[in-house]
């Protein structure tokens, strides 16, 4: 147990829908990221949040928009859903005070979304 | 941009040591990873190098050399379990970036065969 926790685990839906992904991050973690992982394309960073703040943006689409609250849990918001979106999406959580820290990631279960 | 290449599958047999390389090209390096990941499951750190050279921890070992944009994890006395994808993945800061990003390689998917 990472102690990173996503929620739902699972989640199927049509095209053009909107669905929310959870994820708290593991206690004391300032850091959130999410990732989506597709079968061909492996783990794609998507954006990064640091204490409430946007820090770092991937190959975010623009039909995706996430943020992370005052409690640090985070949100990833996935609208007009297509079907190339069914994928499994990934939240990590890290802790990096400084640039030789380690701050490796520690992922959740992941939430598989499928758009049908 | 980021590029990291790694084989895409690998076999080895129950006992064996097996070596999965990673190359990459980047600027602003600020460390290397490997992660596992079983299938369907979330990636489990594995291990970490910023400096060149080896780190070893039990039956896993990771190298680094960073002039040559490679590392490798090496896999000892290897077990069925082990069968899974193993994910290099590069930290480096872009230019004009204010964070770090780690970005990670497609994976290499090792069985493991008795």
């Amino acid at each position: 147990d990472s102690g990173v926790t996503q929620t739902p685990k699972h989640l199927i839906t049509a095209t053009g829908q909107r669905v929310t992904l959870r994820c708290s991050p593991r206690s004391g973690d300032l850091s959130v990221y999410w990732y989506q992982q597709s079968l061909d394309q492996g783990l794609q960073f998507l954006i990064q949040y640091y204490n409430g703040e946007e820090r770092a943006k991937g190959n975010i689409l623009e039909r995706f928009s996430a943020q992370q609250f005052p409690d640090l849990h985070s949100e990833l918001n996935l609208s007009s859903l297509e079907l190339g979106d069914s994928a499994l999406y990934f939240c990590a959580s890290s802790v990096k005070t400084h640039d030789r820290a380690r701050g490796e990631l520690f992922f959740g279960e992941g939430s598989r979304l499928t758009v049908l | 941009g980021q590029n990291i290449d790694q084989p895409t599958e690998m076999t080895a047999t129950e006992g064996a040591i097996v070596q999965i390389n990673c190359t990459y090209q980047t600027s602003g390096f600020n460390g290397l990873f490997w992660y596992q990941q079983h299938a369907g499951e979330a990636p489990t750190f594995l291990s970490y190098n910023v400096l060149d050279g080896l780190e070893e921890k039990g039956r896993f070992s990771s190298f680094l050399s960073r002039s040559k944009g490679y590392s490798y994890l090496l896999l000892k006395e290897l077990q069925m379990k082990d069968s899974a994808s193993y994910l290099c993945a590069v930290r480096d800061r872009r230019r004009g970036a204010g964070s770090y990003q780690l970005t990670f390689g497609k994976g290499t998917k090792l069985s493991v065969i008795p």
